[in-house]
């Protein structure tokens, strides 16, 4: 079974710019969740998507948003770049997002996103 | 709202001692606790998890016991290896019945020489 699948793996912007970012879940996981890693702040909970609708948003300015397809696969935009910006972003996967059990969050291999 | 924390890095171990990383948590109801694995360069790997008290999880020779009354989740190896070398971040999830937000760790980063 294929894992999760970040595109593209790296990616330098310059202030300013916007970005896209793509994430594919695993094969059947519905849910999917957005994770910042930063030296300072370690990793934080951005938001996630179910059955293409925003759940949950984490404590992040409105230059974060996302959007999720109808085939589970999930797009995060960072609009207007700042230099602290400039992160390891993962994303997760899992079947329905909900706790016990086999219903595990599984990570890609992370997008690193460095601003100029 | 929910925390956790780990006992601050970098951890130094010479290959096949004892491994011990603490971790305790500060959480409203029952939280299910993970530990993950991150390796250079790479995202971030399940490693093990327990979703009640008194839970064991178990993976790769790693073990973590999920006590309530301590509000702990410490992860143990009885013998690493170098290949053990790696960044360990616990993790505790929303206990409103979600598992899609993980609340981390800073990470513990563990070399181990031969």
């Amino acid at each position: 079974k294929a894992g999760v699948t970040q595109t593209p793996r790296y990616l330098i912007k310059t202030r300013g710019q916007q970005v896209t970012l793509s994430c594919s879940p695993i094969s059947g996981h519905r849910s999917v969740s957005w994770y910042q890693q930063t030296p300072g702040q370690g990793l934080q909970f951005l938001f996630e998507y179910f059955s293409e609708t925003q759940r949950n948003k984490g404590n992040f300015p409105g230059r974060f948003s996302g959007r999720q397809f109808s085939n589970s696969r999930s797009e995060m935009n960072v609009s207007t770049l700042e230099l602290g910006d400039s992160a390891l972003y993962l994303c997760a996967s899992s079947l329905y997002g909900r706790d016990g059990g086999t219903d595990t969050q599984y990570f890609g291999p992370g997008t690193r996103l460095t601003v100029l | 709202g929910n925390s956790v924390t780990q006992m601050e890095g970098p951890v130094t171990l010479s290959e096949e001692a004892f491994l011990t990383i603490n971790c305790t948590y500060t959480a409203t109801g029952y939280p299910s606790l993970f530990w993950y694995v991150q390796y250079p360069g790479e995202g971030l790997q399940l490693l093990l998890k327990a979703t009640k008290a008194d839970d064991k999880g178990s993976n790769k020779g790693f073990e973590a016991t999920y006590r309530k009354e301590t509000t702990s989740f410490h992860l143990e190896k009885g013998s690493v290896q170098v290949s053990d070398s790696a960044v360990y971040f616990c993790a505790l999830s929303d206990s409103g019945g979600s598992n899609y937000k993980l609340t981390f760790g800073k990470g513990t980063l563990l070399t181990v020489n031969p």
